[in-house]
This record gives structure tokens, C-alpha cells and sequence, in this order.
């Protein structure tokens, strides 16, 4: 099955680039995600990248794909304390449900 | 348009009682899913559906049952519930296995004593 590895914390400056990392060992995924969760609420769907793309950006989020090394990583530029929340990465894994990291939490400082 | 909910959001059981959590959407999604979130553990799949009247076992199926008797409802079941179950449980939805995006319910915070 699949194993994800994420780091566990990771604590910014307001203003500065936050990234965070994913590492795994299933391939298979056609898409890999990113979700957000916020204190005290569920998940929610951050952005997404397909199988075959490298990068994607949306606005402040750049989401890197590196098959190679099985590593996908997330930026957040101009990281605001709003971003502070925990981080999923996430595979579908063609089990018809996806596969979670452990989850980053992200502590931004003003 | 409420989404993903839960009820309830908060219980605590003590050990060898029983309890139905319950997750509705209004999507009309075929999928649903129940996970549990541990510290330090992401989320696992505990069972998940594929459409009205259909589960299917995940990650962590033991000590749980569900059932999807109504499309727009899954039940998760605890018949005789362990400390080893304080969890937080996500409902989640889906169009299909294929949808990019699964939506989630706020979580139910379980303690078993």
C-alpha cells in the first residue's frame, strides 16, 4: 500500500514562503492533492495536481511534482497568519478512497 | 446548500456502549466515506460506499460497521465501543472515484472512557 511521509511542523514569518513537503511510494495516483484543515473543522480540498505535470500554480500555491524522486511539495508564497492550519497531502491510490499523510501543521508568525 | 454534516459533534461513551454516527450530504454524491483522524496518523479509511445500499471495508474496518440505506445518508456503528476508538471521525462525499475532490463533514470528536 501506499506510505506518505510529511513533516511534521513547519513555523514561518509573515510574508515569507512556506514549504512544505510530501514524500511517497506508490505511483500509481493520477491525481495528488493538497488539503487544508483549519482548527476545529474537516478538510478541505486546497488544490490538486495531474500524474503527468511537473508544476501548477494558482495564485499564491505552487504545487511541485517530481516522480522521480516521489516527491511533491507545496508553496505558499506571502504566507499570511491565515494560512496557519494542518497540510495533508493525499493520493488516490485506485482504491476508491484516498490515502492521507500525517499532516504538517503550519504556524505562521506576524 | 449545507454540504457534508455530522451528527453529533461531540460524545462521550464509556467502554462496551454502542452509538450510530450519522453524515448526510445533499450533494447527491454516489460516493461516501467514513475516516477517523488520530494525532500524528493523517486519516484512515475506516469503510466507504459506492452507492445506495452498497459499503465496502477500508483501512481500519474492525470494531465498525456502516450502512447506506438512503443515498444522501451513511451510518457508522460502534456495536461495543474501546477506549482504542477516541478518535475524530470525517464523513466524506465524492461524485465518483474519478472526482478530484472529496468534500468532508466538520468531524465528530468521539471519547471513549
Amino acid at each position: 500500500g501506499e506510505d506518505v511521509e510529511q513533516s511534521l511542523f513547519l513555523s514561518v514569518r509573515e510574508g515569507d514562503s512556506s514549504v512544505i513537503n510530501c514524500t511517497y511510494t506508490d505511483s500509481s495516483s493520477t491525481y495528488l492533492y493538497w488539503y487544508k484543515q483549519e482548527p476545529g473543522a474537516g478538510l478541505q480540498l486546497l488544490t490538486y495536481i495531474f500524474s503527468n505535470m511537473d508544476m501548477k500554480q494558482d495564485q499564491r500555491l505552487t504545487v511541485l511534482l517530481n516522480k522521480k524522486d516521489k516527491h511533491l511539495s507545496l508553496r505558499i508564497a506571502d504566507t499570511q497568519t491565515g494560512d496557519s492550519a494542518i497540510y495533508f497531502c493525499a493520493f488516490d491510490t485506485g482504491r476508491r478512497a484516498l490515502t492521507f499523510g500525517s499532516g504538517t501543521r503550519l504556524q505562521v508568525q506576524p | 446548500n449545507a454540504g457534508v454534516t455530522q451528527t453529533p459533534k461531540f460524545r462521550v461513551l464509556k467502554t462496551g456502549q454502542s452509538m450510530t454516527l450519522l453524515c448526510a450530504q445533499d450533494m447527491n454524491h454516489e460516493y461516501m466515506y467514513w475516516y477517523r483522524q488520530d494525532p500524528g496518523m493523517g486519516l484512515r479509511l475506516i469503510h466507504y460506499s459506492v452507492g445506495e445500499g452498497t459499503t465496502a471495508k477500508g483501512e481500519v474496518p474492525d470494531g465498525y460497521n456502516v450502512s447506506r440505506l438512503k443515498k444522501q445518508n451513511f451510518l457508522l456503528g460502534l456495536e461495543s465501543a474501546a477506549p482504542s476508538q477516541t478518535s475524530v471521525y470525517f464523513c466524506a462525499s465524492s461524485y465518483s472515484a474519478g472526482s478530484y475532490e472529496q468534500y468532508f463533514g466538520p468531524g465528530t470528536r468521539l471519547t471513549v472512557t
